[in-house]
């Protein structure tokens, strides 16, 4: 079965510091994964994604993610916190070639 | 570019009435989807269509249907609305299917939020 696990609810950083969302994914064929951002009361936005070619991931706004097939992972990360960080993040698992599964998400914190 | 076109934004209904989701894109993508997101739940998948005429069924498509008439609108149909259907919608597109390699990603309307009293 094709699943997503995002391991944390809610994660809360001071500004400045680094930003770990952890995602764990199951797929039974070579994965494609992406990372979404949603504002609050706002729409869903495309942060970074991975297709099978470079293992680490740029995206923008500075965060970043690394694919691990060996622990199933793909955790976002950035090294330095801002306060328009703060947000709800989503890990979007493909699981055909018409279908996305969406992780439950992460609401993010920034503390001043 | 207006990219993808929700109505309305909210809306207020009692158990039993009907009502449609307007979603339209203007960027001739073959592919359009409706989710729902609850708290906790993330987003999960009601309905698509692979291009005009073609539709089917996502995660949760029970109570709710969908036609695809044009390439451009994708319109979400409450039939006798329950209170279980209180929720945050989106409706996305893509060109082409979002899982095709190469595949441009998922483009997000703002979303519309409906409560069914």
């Amino acid at each position: 079965a094709q699943s997503v696990t995002q391991l944390d609810s809610h994660v809360s950083v001071s500004e400045g510091t680094p930003v770990l969302l952890r995602c764990n994914y199951s797929s039974s064929y070579s994965p494609s994964l992406f990372w979404y951002v949603q504002h609050p009361n706002k729409g869903l936005q495309l942060l970074l994604k991975y297709t099978s070619a470079a293992t680490l991931v740029k995206g923008i706004n500075g965060f970043e993610a690394e694919f691990k097939k060996s622990e199933t992972s793909f955790h976002l990360t950035k090294p330095s916190a801002h306060m328009s960080d703060a947000a709800e993040y989503f890990c979007v698992l493909k699981t055909s070639y018409d279908k996305v599964i969406f992780g439950p998400g992460t609401s993010l914190s920034v503390i001043p | 570019n207006a990219g993808v076109t929700q109505t309305p934004k909210f809306q207020v209904l009692k158990t039993g009435q009907s009502m449609t989701l307007q979603c339209a894109q203007d960027m001739n993508h073959e592919y359009m989807s409706w989710y729902r997101q609850d708290p906790g739940m993330g987003l999960r998948l009601i309905h698509y269509s692979v291009g005009a005429g073609i539709t089917d069924q996502g995660e949760v498509p029970n109570g709710y249907n969908v036609s695809r008439s044009t390439t451009e609108d994708f319109p979400l149909r409450l039939l006798s609305a329950a209170p279980s259907q209180t929720s945050v919608y989106f409706c996305a597109s893509s060109f082409p299917s979002p899982g095709t390699t190469g595949a441009n990603v998922l483009t997000f309307g703002a979303g519309s939020r409906l409560t069914v009293l």
